[in-house]
């Protein structure tokens, strides 16, 4: 089944840096990879997501990239504010007729200090 | 007009015991799903409903009976807890077929076996 790695499990910035977070994932069937963020005590809340057919996709101050071959994708923020203080999750699905089982990495905690 | 419903937020109960949490939306979603979230934060699928019928079995000790009586609701009955089963669970529904696949998470219940 699909296995997925997140890093850093922790990641510090200032604020007004940028944070990136790594993901890997092991299925190449696997063709749907959201990312969720959890604040302290709330509940996981998408934030971006892109399907396989894409490369990069961009919100505002927040992109992720794609690498089909390495079968990786990354999480990019920039300018960082204290409220992206979070817990970030990526993962990773097959899309089959519009079902999903979502498979989550181990989390990043990312603290953005003032 | 909350999206995702969880009830209890909070439950405390004894090994042995057998207890139930409830899930109930409004979005109109033909999906639902429960996820476990242990002390270390790690997100898992446990079980994914469609139109009441059983989608998604992860390997979960058969003490976790999940109950779709309709699309807005799936439950989630656990038998002879165990300390192991400490844990927040999240309830999570989606619609297939709109474009999106976003999974709009409940609020958890977090579950305290002593």
């Amino acid at each position: 089944g699909e296995n997925v790695e997140q890093h850093p499990s922790t990641l510090s910035v200032q604020e007004g840096d940028s944070a990136v977070i790594k993901c890997t994932y092991s299925d190449s069937a696997s063709n749907y990879f959201p990312w969720y963020k959890q604040e302290l005590g709330k509940r996981p809340q998408l934030i971006i997501d892109i399907r396989s057919n894409v490369g990069e996709k961009k919100d505002q101050r927040i992109a992720v990239t794609l690498n089909k071959t390495a079968k990786h994708f990354s999480l990019h923020i920039t300018e960082t504010q204290p409220e992206d203080s979070a817990v970030y999750f990526c993962a990773a699905s097959l899309l089959n007729t519009g079902f999903q089982k979502l498979v989550f990495g181990t989390g990043t905690r990312l603290l953005v200090s003032p | 007009d909350t999206a995702v419903s969880q009830t209890p937020k909070y439950l405390v109960t004894q090994m042995g015991n057998d207890k139930s949490i409830k899930c109930e939306q409004n979005l109109g979603h033909d999906t639902m799903y429960w996820y476990k979230q242990d002390s270390k934060k790690f997100l898992k699928i446990m079980f994914s409903y469609n139109n009441k019928e059983l989608i998604i079995n992860e390997t979960v000790p058969n003490r976790f009976s999940p109950k779709s009586p309709d699309k807005a609701h799936l439950n989630l009955h656990i038998n002879s807890l165990e300390l192991g089963d400490s844990a927040v669970y999240f309830c999570a529904s989606s619609q297939r077929g709109r474009g999106s696949y976003e999974q709009y998470f409940g609020p958890g219940t977090r579950l305290t076996v002593t």
